[in-house]
């Protein structure tokens, strides 16, 4: 069955450093997101892409957040200059067609992210 | 706005018994909702979702929910809990006016043997 891959899954970085999380989203797949779950909190939206183009953003995702999809197969998430408060789970997610006409969102693994 | 609400931060239950995780719902328009397992150092894996047609709903590892309209619902069942069903389990509605996914502070099941 066709899996969603993050890489690395753990990644230790120092604040005020640049930090790129990897995803391959399911290769027939069209639309990517990003969400991320800080340390015993709710999984939390942060930005979705398609068509080569950002379709939504959430508050978090500020002018130090990017997203890129530079190959046709990888889709990255930037961080610019890592805060203390960046350190969570990243997840990835791709679906073919949007969740609201009936497909659902299918997740990676999961980049843990700690900044020091 | 959108949300879910999962009022059970823990539901502890027997092997072989049946579970039920509970999840509400707040939408203005007709409700897509989603139940989602979390194990340790794993992604979110799908389970079930709820569009539209029959109120209950069958998913993956036997699991099946039950969408209740009316008490604004969509609690997450098993007739018989299974050890291996130990994990995190969150509950999401999509957000109407656009794809994203609005989720749940998830319930950790923990079934004993």
């Amino acid at each position: 069955e066709p899996e969603v891959t993050q890489t690395p899954s753990h990644q230790v970085t120092q604040m005020g450093q640049e930090v790129i999380l990897r995803c391959v989203p399911i290769s027939n797949h069209l639309y990517f997101y990003w969400y991320r779950q800080i340390l015993g909190q709710k999984v939390e939206f942060l930005v979705s892409f398609y068509n080569n183009e950002i379709s939504e953003k959430s508050e978090i995702f500020d002018d130090q957040f990017s997203v890129e999809r530079p190959d046709g197969s990888n889709f990255t998430l930037k961080i610019r200059s890592t805060k203390l408060e960046d350190s969570a789970m990243y997840f990835c997610a791709s679906s073919d067609l949007p969740a609201g006409l009936s497909y659902e969102q299918y997740f990676g693994p999961g980049t843990r992210l700690t900044v020091t | 706005a959108q949300s879910v609400a999962q009022p059970e931060d823990q539901v502890n239950v027997a092997e072989g018994n049946p579970l039920t995780v509970k999840c509400t719902y707040s939408v203005s328009g007709n409700p897509y909702l989603f139940w989602y397992v979390q194990y340790p150092n794993r992604g979110l894996q799908f389970l079930l979702k709820y569009i539209t047609g029959d109120n209950l709903v069958k998913g993956s590892y036997g699991f099946e929910a039950e969408f209740n309209k009316s008490q604004t619902s969509f609690h997450l069942k098993k007739p018989s809990a299974l050890v291996s069903d130990s994990a995190l389990y969150f509950c999401a509605v999509r957000d109407e006016d656009t794809d994203k996914l609005i989720f749940g502070t998830g319930t950790r099941l923990q079934v004993f043997p």
